[in-house]
């Protein structure tokens, strides 16, 4: 039962390079979420798709896109990486309803 | 918009000790759903539980309990003896018919021997 799986785990990259993380669910979710984890923050939303074809902002967007062609994959675009971008990301998927998150294990990522 | 706040950053106690963790939540919505997460030192998120706004009923599963209490807009979480593999971050979460799941700013425990 892989869930839900991120990669990369971890990544450097410098200020104004470009990255994708991947992330990808094998449950047939319809609703995917990213999130960004910084200390003493807890957990902020993204963007996030509740189907195919279907994306939203959350509370913090600005620096990111997202795209959702598939059910089961739900890719993070960061077009030009920046400093403040340094974070650890997480993804997530859920049945219908108020069913509960299920979370990757998490891309730390820093921007230098 | 809905918040949802976590006043207790850090919390230490011994082992066998009880500590309840506060979360405090705002909106607007009748419709919402609570839940905690833990995330321990490894950095996974792991579900505990969920709540919906219409089911005021506490629950106890072994040693973890749960008080909700509308009236107070409060979703606390009490550990009964803690032990050392109860230290970790506790997340209080809020759930929107919106899609949007917001997070407290979390609780790190620390259950020393």
């Amino acid at each position: 039962n892989a869930g839900v799986t991120q990669t990369p785990k971890f990544q450097v990259l410098k200020t104004g390079q470009s990255m994708t993380l991947q992330c990808a669910q094998d449950m047939n979710h319809e609703y995917m979420s990213w999130y960004r984890q910084d200390p003493g923050m807890g957990l902020r939303l993204i963007h996030y798709s509740v189907g195919a074809g279907i994306t939203d902002q959350g509370e913090v967007p600005n620096g990111y896109n997202v795209s959702r062609s598939t059910t089961e994959d739900f890719p993070l675009r960061l077009l030009s990486a920046a400093p403040s971008q340094t974070s650890v990301y997480f993804c997530a998927s859920k049945g219908g309803g108020n069913q509960p998150q299920h979370f990757g294990d998490g891309t730390r990522l820093s921007i230098l | 918009a809905q918040k949802v706040t976590q006043a207790q950053t850090e919390i230490s106690v011994v082992e066998k000790e009880d500590v309840t963790l506060d979360c405090v939540y705002e909106t607007r919505d009748t419709t919402y759903y609570l839940f905690w997460y833990k995330q321990p030192p490894s950095g996974e998120l792991v579900f505990l539980i969920r709540r919906n706004s219409f089911d005021e009923q506490n629950e106890i599963s072994g040693r973890y309990s749960w008080n909700f209490q509308k009236s107070t807009s409060s979703f606390n979480f009490t550990i009964t003896a803690s032990q050392v593999v109860d230290s970790a971050v506790y997340f209080c979460a809020l759930y929107n018919a919106g899609n949007m799941l917001t997070f407290g700013g979390g609780t790190r425990l620390m259950v020393k021997p």
